[in-house]
């Protein structure tokens, strides 16, 4: 069955640094999602992304976060001068289609920021 | 979007079935519902999806009464392995999932 994989596994930095976080969808699919969960709590939407533009994104998704899709497989969020409060598990999915279908989900990048 | 609600925690044995209701009393006409999967450090898996009455798959069965104001997830036989958080999610016309705390399942010897 098609994964979505998502690298590094575990990822440390320093407060302040920029982090880029990757993740390679399911090869057919055409929405792409990021998703946090900190430690102990509920999974937060933070972005959707179609057709090479953000269809949506919640509160926590201000000016530090960016995503991109650099080339026809990779999806990536940037996190500029992390916070220690962003220390999370941070979660790529992907789906054929918007509505109604399951979200396929990565195994994620634990984030640390010391 | 709808809210739900389920129960915080379940405890239960191998070889029991397991049933996890979720209300969710303001579900839209156009919304579905669906449940997913958790296991400690994996992303969210989907499990199950259905509108109304049953749905069966190779791992679960999803009951929905007529007035689909609740559900019930039905896991037959469970294992050790299905120990887990399950969430509840109604909705799906929009791209974001909108998760909440979930059910705890443990499943004990």
């Amino acid at each position: 069955e098609p994964e979505v994989t998502q690298t590094p596994s575990h990822q440390v930095t320093q407060m302040g640094q920029e982090v880029i976080l990757r993740c390679v969808p399911i090869s057919n699919h055409l929405y792409f999602y990021w998703y946090r969960q900190i430690l102990g709590q509920k999974v937060e939407f933070l972005v959707s992304f179609y057709n090479n533009e953000i269809s949506e994104k919640s509160e926590i998704f201000d000016d530090q976060f960016s995503v991109e899709r650099p080339d026809g497989s990779n999806f990536t969020l940037k996190i500029r001068s992390t916070k220690l409060e962003d220390s999370a598990m941070y979660f790529c999915a992907s789906s054929d289609r918007a509505d109604y279908q399951p979200q396929h989900f990565g195994d994620g990048t634990r984030l640390s920021i010391l | 979007l709808a809210k739900t609600t389920q129960p915080i925690s379940m405890d239960s044995y191998e070889g029991q079935e397991v049933n996890i209701t979720c209300s969710h009393n303001n579900i839209a006409t156009n919304d579905y519902i669906t449940w997913y999967q958790q296991f400690p450090s994996q992303g969210p898996r989907f499990i199950i999806q259905g509108y109304k009455t049953k749905v069966t798959n190779e791992v679960a069965s999803l009951f929905i009464p007529a007035d689909r104001k609740s559900s019930t997830l039905s896991l037959p036989r469970v294992s050790l392995s299905d120990t887990a958080v399950y969430y509840c999610l109604v909705g799906g016309s929009q791209g974001n999932l909108i998760f909440g705390k979930g059910t705890k399942l443990s499943v004990k010897p």
